[in-house]
């Protein structure tokens, strides 16, 4: 039972524009959302997270948007760089559950294109 | 954030044998670790909380006999694949965090021949 869907194996955008990752859940306890980068052959990066109680999070180039009620966030970087080519994962957690048990998406293969 | 550190970083064995990775956490002081994998094109799945001075808590469907897992130190812990089969080629990745951040080593390729 995948609980965080992530449809989009793979994403391709032009240098400058605006790549955005989408991100499904199912799970309603759900109450903390992360988004991580990863190269091949290395660990996840933390990029940026949003609490359930709001719908934007901003940090640079970086906005993470939350739709409670779709059960969907997504992840806008604008504009897009060429050292933004990496995979991107979402993952979410309970924060009553314990404040660290995360589950994660499958991951959007995101390549930006010169 | 933590540094996290694993070795070794990449490692092949025979079918059989046992293999230990080992998970730093630098500059945290880590009570809780994770144990991840990942399958290629597939996501990150946790495999069992590693918990300091005591015994690790695993997920469904993971095998506790088969990966050892020991959290002797708050810096140290360390994931054994006992009698690895190819189906245990992956990659392994550990983790530290707090409340709203985890931090995730390098990761370990495991390929059993």
């Amino acid at each position: 039972d995948q609980q965080v869907k992530q449809n989009s194996p793979s994403l391709s955008v032009q240098e400058g524009r605006i790549s955005i990752l989408n991100c499904d859940y199912t799970n309603s306890m759900f109450d903390y959302f992360l988004w991580y980068k990863k190269y091949p052959a290395e660990g996840p990066t933390f990029l940026i997270s949003i609490s359930s109680i709001k719908d934007k999070n901003e940090d640079g180039r970086f906005t993470v948007f939350l739709n409670k009620s779709a059960k969907h966030l997504s992840l806008h970087i604008v504009p897009s760089q060429p050292g933004d080519s990496a995979v991107y994962f979402c993952a979410a957690k309970t924060l009553a559950e314990g404040a660290q048990k995360l589950v994660f998406g499958q991951g959007t293969r995101l390549t930006i294109n010169p | 954030g933590a540094v996290v550190s694993q070795h070794p970083s990449w490692v092949i064995c025979k079918s059989g044998t046992s293999v230990k990775i080992e998970c730093r956490s630098l500059d945290f002081q880590a009570t809780t670790m994770f144990w991840y994998r990942q399958f290629p094109k597939q996501s990150l799945m946790l495999m069992a909380t590693s918990n300091e001075g005591s015994k690790a808590t695993y997920e469904q469907g993971v095998e506790k006999d088969k990966f050892l897992i020991n959290h002797a130190s708050l810096t140290l812990s360390t994931l054994t694949v006992t009698s690895a089969h190819p189906e245990d080629s992956s990659f392994y990745i550990c983790s530290v965090g707090n409340s709203n951040e985890q931090f995730f080593g390098p990761g370990t390729r495991l390929t059993v021949l």
